[in-house]
């Protein structure tokens, strides 16, 4: 069975740009995360989907972020505008149940220049 | 604030030997535990599930839980030079229907 699939796995842009980040859970998840990674803050969690809704979006760090889940086989992470404090690896996971464990995707490399 | 400490190591082991790898979580009713190994570069990989206190082994692997002192930990014996990588430590909090908190991991170097 397919994984979580991220794309793209590395992106590199200027300060000031549109980024989107996107993500294909594995098929009958019903739970969508968004993480953030950096040697400094570890793992950050980001926001979170139960059946497509957002259920908590407060370690979302600022406005210029958001996400969507439009169905159930497709998420989006938009920063906008971009700022080179937010060069991380932004991992997507995914799991049955919110409480159960995650299956991570490979992940996005940011890097803003 | 539900919370999962680790030490950020690194910790430096011969090939061989025993590696301890220890977390310790600060909600009490927490109910599921679980580690996660991360090599550089690449994505957090589940390789281990405790639910209830003592030991649970999957080959060189052991993840031990003691709920009172609130401590999780996991024992790589024959440790190889291919274990090492971050290993996370993630709690399910007592409320039960939320996600997992991680820790912020322990390096592991095997020197061979």
């Amino acid at each position: 069975d397919a994984g979580v699939i991220q794309s793209p796995r590395h992106e590199v842009t200027e300060m000031g740009q549109e980024v989107t980040l996107r993500c294909k859970p594995i098929s009958g998840h019903n739970s969508l995360f968004w993480y953030r990674q950096t040697m400094m803050r570890g793992l950050e969690l980001l926001i979170y989907f139960n059946n497509n809704v957002p259920i908590d979006d407060s370690g979302m760090p600022e406005d210029r972020f958001s996400a969507k889940m439009p169905n159930a086989s497709f998420s989006t992470l938009k920063i906008q505008p971009s700022e080179p404090r937010d060069s991380a690896v932004y991992f997507c996971a995914s799991s049955p149940l919110q409480y159960q464990p995650q299956h991570f995707g490979d992940g996005t490399r940011l890097s803003i220049l | 604030q539900k919370e999962v400490e680790q030490n950020s190591g690194p910790l430096s082991v011969p090939e061989g030997a025993i590696a301890s790898l220890n977390c310790t979580y600060s909600d009490r009713g927490s109910q599921s535990f679980f580690w996660y190994r991360q090599y550089s570069g690449k994505s957090p990989e589940l390789i281990m599930s405790i639910y209830s206190n003592g030991d649970k082994e999957d080959g060189r692997f052991t993840a031990q839980l003691n709920k009172a002192s609130q401590y999780v930990s996991l024992l790589i014996r024959d440790s190889q030079p291919s274990d090492s990588a971050t290993y996370l430590c993630a709690v399910n909090p007592y409320s039960g229907n939320t996600p997992l908190v991680f820790g912020k991991g322990t390096r592991l170097s095997v020197i061979a």
